[in-house]
């Protein structure tokens, strides 16, 4: 069964520090893994998924298949960064996204 | 935001009571979904559909049951409400993979 893993629920930290939002997932085929975000009173929106390779909002991740991860960096918090973000694995054969259960991100100033 | 409008956006129900959650979108996409999140355990599917009449159950289905019967309107019925289904519920949609799916503004259902 597949299965998404974020491991922390809560991440606080300043403006202007690193941050790393960790995901991790289990399964059997080729992974297509995707990171969504929720801003305060909006809906779940597309950050970045990892086929198209991008950076949005200064925000990258890198599949890591060796180690089943796909964590999602920034070199440089900003406090409108401050969300809930989601890690999310597509299961083809259902075309259906599992998700991990979320970080909430707060960046202070 | 893809077009995707769900009603009601708040309602509070007594247990027992059945209700009937609509989602609805203009974007023509095939696939739409159901999901609840709750704290601590992210996003969860409830049911979802593949296309008009064709439905599937997802991680969650116990209680919910769905309907598509037009390609823009999903609705999704809890037959007799229970508490255990107080809950913020997302309609999505999609073209499917390698799509990402588009997401409504989220219905907040609280069952008394």
């Amino acid at each position: 069964a597949q299965r998404v893993t974020q491991p922390e629920k809560l991440l606080s930290v300043f403006k202007g520090a690193p941050v790393e939002l960790k995901c991790n997932y289990s399964y059997s085929g080729s992974p297509e893994l995707f990171w969504y975000v929720q801003y305060s009173r909006q809906r779940l929106q597309l950050l970045l998924r990892h086929i198209s390779r991008e950076s949005i909002k200064g925000f990258t991740a890198d599949l890591n298949k060796g180690e089943t991860s796909f964590h999602l960096k920034k070199p440089f918090a900003q406090e409108e960064d401050s969300a809930m973000y989601y890690c999310a694995l597509y299961n083809n054969a259902g075309n259906m996204l599992t998700f991990g259960g979320g970080t909430r991100l707060m960046v202070k100033p | 935001d893809a077009g995707i409008t769900q009603s009601p956006r708040h309602k509070v129900t007594e247990t027992g009571t059945p209700v009937t959650l609509r989602c609805h979108q203009t974007e023509n996409h095939r696939y739409m979904y159901w999901y609840r999140q709750d704290p601590g355990h992210g996003l969860r599917l409830i049911h979802y559909s593949y296309g008009v009449k064709d439905t599937d159950k997802g991680e969650v289905s116990d209680g919910y049951s769905v309907s598509r019967s037009k390609t823009e309107d999903f609705l999704l019925t809890l037959e007799s409400a229970t508490s255990s289904q107080t809950s913020v519920y997302f309609c999505a949609t999609g073209r499917g993979s390698p799509y990402e799916q588009y997401f409504g503004p989220g219905t907040r259902l609280t069952v008394t």
